[in-house]
């Protein structure tokens, strides 16, 4: 089945460490995303592509980086600079940077801090 | 783990009934709009969406409405089931680069 496999599904983090989260598509999908989701709100936007070896900041940027090497993957590494990692962190795609198409999404990778 | 519903607004309707559920955005200028679905523990889900140039867009037993006077989106559920019950999220798009912009969500709960 084509779709966004995120992975592990539960992280733990202790302190001054970097974890990385894996964000996998084969959906072909140009654009990746990804959203940190805290309870009681909102998706806010943390880095995105929209192609290919090219990535911007979102929103909440800091203490977060990112890489796209390859169409199909898009991993975000949580660092030891971002002091509150504790939330559910969420990847996204789409066909291309386009207006008109939806973000679809996968299951998300809760972090916690041991 | 924790849920996402947590400390949101929450919608209560009995099964069988229709559901409205509404959000305001912020941006005039938005072109594009989604409602997601969002169970605990899970990604979103698309439902619908619905372009600037439209004012309503209809799916299974869901309907979108737009207003762009007064900047309102609203999803419209019919005959609500005890499925339906997740936190509901609309998103707008803004600007270049096709960035979403996300509401804070609505919980929808079914009572049987």
């Amino acid at each position: 089945d084509g779709g966004i496999t995120q992975s592990p599904k539960y992280l733990f983090r202790k302190e001054g460490q970097n974890v990385t989260l894996s964000c996998e598509q084969n959906l072909n999908h140009d654009a990746m995303y990804w959203y940190r989701q805290d309870p009681g709100q909102g998706l806010r936007l943390i880095y995105y592509s929209q192609i290919v070896n090219d990535f911007q900041k979102g929103d909440i940027a800091e203490g977060y980086s990112v890489s796209r090497e390859k169409k199909e993957s898009f991993p975000l590494t949580v660092t030891s600079a971002q002091k509150n990692p504790t939330a559910f962190y969420l990847c996204a795609s789409k066909t291309s940077r386009k207006s008109g198409q939806p973000q679809h999404f996968g299951d998300g990778t809760r972090l916690s801090i041991l | 783990g924790e849920s996402v519903g947590l400390h949101l607004p929450t919608l209560s309707v009995q099964e069988g009934d229709n559901s409205i559920i509404n959000c305001a955005y912020s941006n005039s200028a938005s072109d594009y709009f989604i409602w997601y679905k969002q169970e605990s523990g899970k990604g979103p889900q698309f439902i619908i969406d619905i372009r600037s140039n439209m004012d309503k867009r209809q799916g299974q037993r869901v309907t979108v409405l737009l207003n762009k006077t007064v900047k309102h989106l609203s999803l419209q559920i019919a005959a609500t089931q005890p499925g339906d019950s997740a936190v509901y999220f609309c998103a707008e798009n803004t600007g270049a680069n096709s960035k979403l912009t996300f509401g804070k969500g609505i919980t929808l709960s079914v009572r049987p």
